[in-house]
């Protein structure tokens, strides 16, 4: 199956600092998800991008769908202890979809 | 609110045992994905449905079956679990079709095979 290349792997941040990954493909994706997982638990949604070039936020954090199609960011500002888990990118090719194996994100207080 | 259960949250079980994992979902989604998750490999998918009665092998489908008798619930069957099998199993699942194309995941069920 495919993967997409995630990065970074893991951040090590104070609280207060911005943070930003981000995702890459060989293939074109017609959907962008961004995902964040905390330990012992599913992943949760956190943005759905639709459109090459697309930007979207939801509070402090804010993604943007590649003009190529083939990649994505994610980027946190003012971080805050609670902001700490795994992130996810996906994208969706037909039927299916394909993740990033993860961003590991520590927020030190 | 969107809501996808799965029926246990931690299993414990032993080897050659046969296991059910169970999925509902209440969205009335067509599609439905199972996928195991494990440290440096991510998530790999092992089945998915596009509606009542289908399914898809996924990348990893050995040693798994499925069933989706009913919209709502899918649900994955070790036949004869094995300690390789042990892992992190999530189910999730989205619609068809239309603009909501966003895939919703379960808590996941985490399974320990002795």
């Amino acid at each position: 199956g495919q993967q997409l290349n995630q990065s970074p792997q893991s951040m090590f941040i104070q609280e207060g600092e911005d943070v930003s990954m981000n995702c890459t493909s060989s293939s074109i994706f017609n959907t962008w998800l961004w995902y964040k997982q905390e330990p012992g638990e599913g992943p949760v949604l956190l943005i759905a991008l639709y459109k090459a070039g697309e930007l979207t936020s939801n509070g402090r954090l804010t993604a943007q769908f590649g003009i190529t199609r083939k990649d994505s960011f994610l980027n946190i500002s003012a971080s805050i202890p609670s902001d700490v888990g795994i992130y996810f990118c996906a994208g969706q090719l037909g039927n299916q979809f394909y993740f990033g194996t993860g961003t590991s994100l520590t927020v030190i207080p | 609110d969107v809501k996808v259960t799965q029926s246990s949250r931690y299993l414990v079980k032993r080897t050659g045992e046969k296991v059910f994992l169970e999925c509902v979902q209440d969205m009335d989604h067509e599609n439905m994905f199972w996928y195991r998750q494990d440290p440096g490999l991510g998530l790999r998918l092992i089945y998915f449905s596009y509606d009542v009665k289908m399914k898809e092998k996924g990348d990893i489908p050995e040693g798994y079956s499925v069933s989706r008798e009913k919209k709502e619930r899918f649900s994955l069957i070790l036949e004869s679990a094995s300690t390789n099998q042990t892992s992190m199993y999530l189910c999730a699942s989205r619609h068809r079709t239309g603009g909501e194309k966003t895939q919703y995941f379960g808590p996941g069920t985490r399974l320990l095979v002795l």
